[in-house]
């Protein structure tokens, strides 16, 4: 009965390839939201989907898309890896402009 | 831009004392304020929540928000070192943004 869940765990690639992480929550909450986490550990908002539509795209990279299935997933595809995207990939959902609820993340690993 | 500051520490304390962290931000419109906290390889979890200037208590957690001087701080009583992790300030920013601003993070050392 896991909130948010995201998958895989930990995904090691070499730079150039293409991967995606998934993203599901059973909240029924209105919004879903990808968070890069760096070594230094500032959490940076990357999107933000309400109702499945887009709605923030923070000056991240267009290597970076987010695909939203239904209210309930929210994915993030990544082309041509590079080595700074090596970071930890957090999902999150949340009502509407209250708490969010955080996946246990993704650490990213670009060879 | 729209910022949220926090002292990175580390905050050392020793085990049953307070600790305070504080936080500042910039957007005066903003509506909604929250702790989180961030244990070595976990992920953020939400400690507090406040919307309304003054304090909020929940067991030995206390946030308060003064709108005025735009800050929200944390305090924790009787701290022991299971509470030893990075803090996370989160702000809702004005204008009918639902997209939280997070600080960088204050890290807390309790020690025994």
């Amino acid at each position: 009965d896991t909130a948010v869940s995201q998958t895989p765990k930990y995904l090691v690639t070499q730079m150039g390839n293409d991967k995606s992480i998934k993203c599901e929550q059973n909240l029924g909450h209105d919004t879903m939201y990808w968070y890069k986490q760096d070594s230094k550990k500032f959490l940076k908002i990357m999107f933000s989907y309400n109702n499945k539509e887009l709605i923030i795209n923070e000056t991240v990279p267009n290597r970076f898309s987010p695909k939203s299935p239904d209210k309930a997933h929210l994915n993030l595809h990544i082309n041509s890896l590079e080595l700074g995207d090596s970071a930890v990939y957090f999902c999150a959902s949340s009502p509407r402009d209250q708490e969010q609820f955080f996946g246990p993340g993704t650490r990213l690993t670009v060879l | 831009q729209k910022e949220v500051e926090q002292n990175s520490g580390p905050l050392s304390v020793p085990e049953g004392a307070i600790a305070s962290l504080n936080c500042t931000y910039s957007d005066r419109g903003s509506q909604s304020f929250f702790w989180y906290r961030q244990y070595s390889g976990k992920s953020p979890e939400l400690i507090m929540s406040i919307y309304s200037n003054g304090d909020k208590e929940d067991g030995r957690f206390t946030a308060q928000l003064n709108k005025a001087s735009q800050y929200v701080s944390l305090l924790i009583r009787d701290s022991q070192p299971s509470d030893s992790a990075t803090y996370l300030c989160a702000v809702n920013m004005g204008g009918g943004s639902y997209i939280p601003t997070f600080g960088r993070g204050t890290s807390l050392i309790v020690h025994p």
